[in-house]
């Protein structure tokens, strides 16, 4: 079975803080995808990264840098220099083969703050 | 442009009658799925499917039906027996196996109630 859990529900911090969202997943697949989306007040899924599941590589994106490891199931997502404009709902997701079939699920979401 | 579009984006529903949720992709995506989000919830996926004419139950898909006839398009039916329909539904594609990418989302469709 495959499971994504994101156990901070909501956070809030000051402008120009360091902010990490944890994601922890489970499933029985060797391959698989992970990624993380921004769900700003408009409702819109905008893609942030997509890793597979033999890339353990850390990656960084200007302000935003993501921390994979297998070892802990876990593929945390930080926000360096927090503004205003992060604030968002944010989701871990999963793809793997269930079955032979591509399921995608996600994560309940954080909810991010940013106070000027 | 390449995209995925949903309509309408607003959809109010009488208690009892069978509403059809629209969602188009032209990415030649071979996997759609279909999600219901709840006010200060999560994606809770309802189906998805990875060819034409065959589809799987996600998690809450009970009240819900799909059809997928063509690779293109993956309407959802939410029906009377789906007792608390209102909330907002986002359809997504997806690129697999060899094509593998992220998933493109539409910008949902808001369903009330009324």
């Amino acid at each position: 079975a495959q499971k994504v859990t994101q156990a901070q529900t909501e956070i809030s911090v000051v402008e120009k803080e360091d902010v990490t969202l944890d994601c922890v997943y489970e499933t029985r697949d060797t391959t698989y995808y992970l990624f993380w989306y921004k769900q700003p007040p408009s409702g819109e899924l905008v893609f942030l990264i997509r890793r597979n599941s033999f890339d353990e590589q850390n990656e960084i994106s200007g302000r935003y840098s993501w921390n994979f490891q297998k070892s802990t199931s876990s593929f945390n997502f930080t926000i360096t220099a927090s503004q205003v404009v992060d604030s968002a709902v944010y989701f871990c997701a999963l793809s793997g083969f269930s079955g032979g079939y591509n399921k995608l699920i996600f994560g309940a979401g954080t909810r991010l703050a940013v106070h000027p | 442009d390449g995209g995925i579009t949903q309509s309408p984006k607003y959809l109010f529903r009488k208690e009892g009658q069978n509403v059809t949720l629209s969602c188009e992709q032209n990415l030649n995506h071979d996997a759609m799925y279909w999600y219901r989000q709840d006010p200060g919830q999560g994606l809770r996926l309802i189906y998805y499917s990875q060819i034409v004419n065959d589809f799987q139950k996600g998690d809450i898909a009970e009240g819900y039906s799909v059809s997928r006839e063509k690779k293109e398009s993956f309407p959802l039916t939410v029906t009377s027996a789906q007792k608390n329909p209102t909330a907002f539904y986002l359809c997504a594609s997806k690129g697999v196996g060899a094509e593998d990418t992220e998933a493109f989302f539409g910008q949902g469709t808001r369903l009330t109630v009324v």
